[in-house]
């Protein structure tokens, strides 16, 4: 079975420019697998930032942009600030109605 | 303003079962493809199961087929999930999620609700 790959841990310094990455345990993720991003905090319901890999879900700073690199989906924040510090996670579209979550990534700004 | 609202969260023994509830306003329900997702305490999200905008397509993740069954009443603006034969690690909150436009089947997510808690322990 596919698993959805993403680093477990990243820190990155207050105003500082960090890309999560999303792959894929075999093969290559590409636009066709419609990568999307949420950002979640301890104890709430998770909130989306990316979907179909670039479009920013309503009300999200541009500080969040997402794209394929090389072979992977990526979340890249620019400027980061202290309430990005949470969870992020991945979501690839498998086909035949199948998503799959990537483990998730705990991101510290500090 | 969309609202998706989840309830029928509790605890239950292993073996039993639940029927889980979500209320969604807001958007035109029957035109979307909806799924619910867990999280077990202190792990990391997981989808369960999809179901198309007509309720014709259902879709569901390895771990619950055969014993969880998502379905939707668009007269009533409400998904479901029927729990059986529930595990210890069934145990998680349950959150319903609306899945992005033109698409009969999830390939994303645009809206959560808050979730909803499901223990399983005797």
């Amino acid at each position: 079975q596919t698993v959805v790959t993403q680093e477990p841990s990243f820190s990155v310094s207050p105003g500082g420019t960090v890309t999560l990455t999303c792959g894929l345990s075999s093969g290559s993720v590409s636009t066709s697998y419609y990568p999307s991003w949420y950002q979640q905090t301890p104890g709430q319901a998770p909130r989306t930032l990316i979907y179909s890999t670039n479009t920013r879900s309503s009300g999200v700073p541009d500080r969040f942009s997402g794209s394929i690199l090389v072979n992977k989906a990526a979340l890249t924040i620019t400027g980061a600030q202290a309430d990005d510090e949470s969870d992020y996670y991945c979501v690839l579209y498998m086909g035949s109605g199948i998503v799959v979550f990537g483990g998730g990534t705990k991101l510290t700004v500090l | 303003e969309v609202q998706l609202l989840e309830s029928g969260g509790g605890l239950v023994q292993p073996g039993g079962s639940l029927r889980l509830s979500c209320a969604a306003s807001g958007f035109t329900f029957s035109s979307y493809a909806m799924s619910w997702v867990r999280q077990a305490p202190g792990k990391g999200l997981e989808w369960v199961s999809a179901v198309s905008g007509s309720g014709g397509g259902t879709y569901y993740a390895d771990s619950v087929k055969g014993r969880f069954t998502i379905s939707r009443d668009n007269s009533k603006n409400t998904l479901y999930l029927q729990m059986n034969s529930l595990r210890a690690e069934d145990t998680a909150v349950y959150y319903c999620a609306k899945g992005l436009g033109g698409f009969t089947t999830p390939r994303g997510f645009d809206y959560w609700g808050q979730g909803t808690l499901v223990t399983v322990s005797s």
